[in-house]
This record gives C-alpha cells, structure tokens and sequence, in this order.
C-alpha cells in the first residue's frame, strides 16, 4: 500500500496569511508515460463530505478559488492557501489514486489564529 | 447536477451485514465513469473501500475484501454496499463518490452527504 503522511496535523493561521500544507507518499505517484501526479487534495468542512480542490497535484476542479494551489511531484507535495479565509477552516485530506488500494493522508486541520 | 443520496439502517448489529445504497441523480451510472464508498470513523481520517464501474468490474480494499461486496443496478441508477461480519470498528460514515473518470485513477469529484452507521453489541 501506499502510505500518505500529512505534517502538520494541524495548524492556526492569522486570517489574510499563508497556510502550507505537505504530503508525502511512500512510493512515487508519478506515472512518466503521462507526465501526471496521481495525487488529489480534498477539503472537509465540519459535518460535511469532502470536497475536491486539486488533482494531478496542481490542477484545480473548477469553482475552487485561486488561492488554494497545489505543487510538488514523485513524493512531496504541497498544498498552499495563499490568504486564508474564515470559510477556509476545515480538514484538508491528500489522496493518491495511483493504485489500489487508493489512500488517504491523515489529514490537517486549519484553524484561524 | 451530479446527485448522490445514500440510504440504509442506521444501526446494525455485531456480526451482521451493513447494507447501504447510493441513489445517483444527475448522471446515468450506465454512462461511464467509476463509483466507489468511502467511510470515515468518528473523528477519524478516511478509508477507501471499493468501486464499481457500469460493467459490474469492482475493486477492493484488500484489508476489507474478504467482508465486502459492491454491486450495481444501471436500471435504477444506483449501487450499493454490503460489509458482512461487522463489528465496533465498523462505526463510521459512509459515503458514496463518483471517481471523475472512467478508471479508478480519477480523484473523487462527487461525493453523498454520508450515512452514520452504528453497530451494536
């Protein structure tokens, strides 16, 4: 299996400022035959199912704004929101979708400072 | 608009079968694309279970296999879940997803509300 490790667990952010979230995987998630990441962000509001942001690690799903962006590839990746915003507060899961069993990180959990 | 409603007994007893179904609105499952369950204990992170494409083809979390069985019903647009032999560690939501392709290496880009399902000593 592959296994994702989010760092932090958590963490509290002055609302306008950066908030950087990391995964890690195991093992790559990079396919080379097609130059993509396997590798999706997801947000979680309180009592609410998750919520696609980003996949092939940078692409953004359409509604999502502009400050949420994703980077990294093979292992490490990250997730930035450039001014956190108070409906920002939530979980935020990775996933790889690479193979199966597909794995969700543990999750990070962002809060207003 | 992509819908997807999940139902089935909010408590189930230990050593029982968990039986839950996805209703999908919005979408004709026979179209194409893969749908798989997800579930989430209690202040917990998330854990992939399975998925089903129209044809019937499925893929499963090894760690649960041996106790799960995804199927599909094209006529009523909707799929379901069944976990046998439940226990405790089995309390959790489920929530049913639409993968955002027609091959499991597709993020998840719908997703249900999620049903709570207890089980019970």
């Amino acid at each position: 299996d592959i296994v994702m490790t989010q760092s932090p667990d958590s963490l509290a952010v002055s609302l306008g400022e950066r908030a950087t979230i990391n995964c890690k995987s195991s093992q790559s998630v990079f396919y080379s035959s097609n130059n993509n990441n396997y590798l999706a962000w997801y947000q979680q509001r309180p009592g609410q199912p998750p919520k696609l942001l980003i996949y092939w690690a940078s692409t953004r799903e359409s509604g999502v704004p502009d400050r949420f962006s994703g980077s990294g590839s093979g292992t490490d990746f990250t997730l930035t929101i450039s001014s956190l915003q108070a409906e920002d507060v939530a979980v935020y899961y990775c996933q790889q979708y690479y193979n199966i069993p597909l794995t969700f990180g543990g999750g990070t959990k962002v809060e207003i400072k | 608009q992509v819908q997807l409603q999940e139902s089935g007994p909010g408590l189930v007893k230990s050593s029982e079968t968990l039986s839950l179904t996805c209703a999908v609105s919005g979408y004709s499952i026979s179209s194409g694309y893969f749908w798989g369950w997800i579930r989430q204990p209690p202040g917990k992170g998330l854990e992939w279970i399975g998925n089903i494409y129209h044809s019937g083809s499925t893929y499963y979390n090894p760690s649960l296999k041996s106790r799960v069985t995804i199927s599909v019903d094209t006529s009523k647009s909707q799929f379901s879940l069944k976990l046998s032999s439940v226990t405790a560690a089995d309390t959790a939501v489920y929530y049913c997803a639409r993968h955002k392709g027609s091959a499991y290496t597709h993020p998840f880009d719908y997703w249900g509300q999620g049903a709570l399902v207890t089980v019970s000593s």
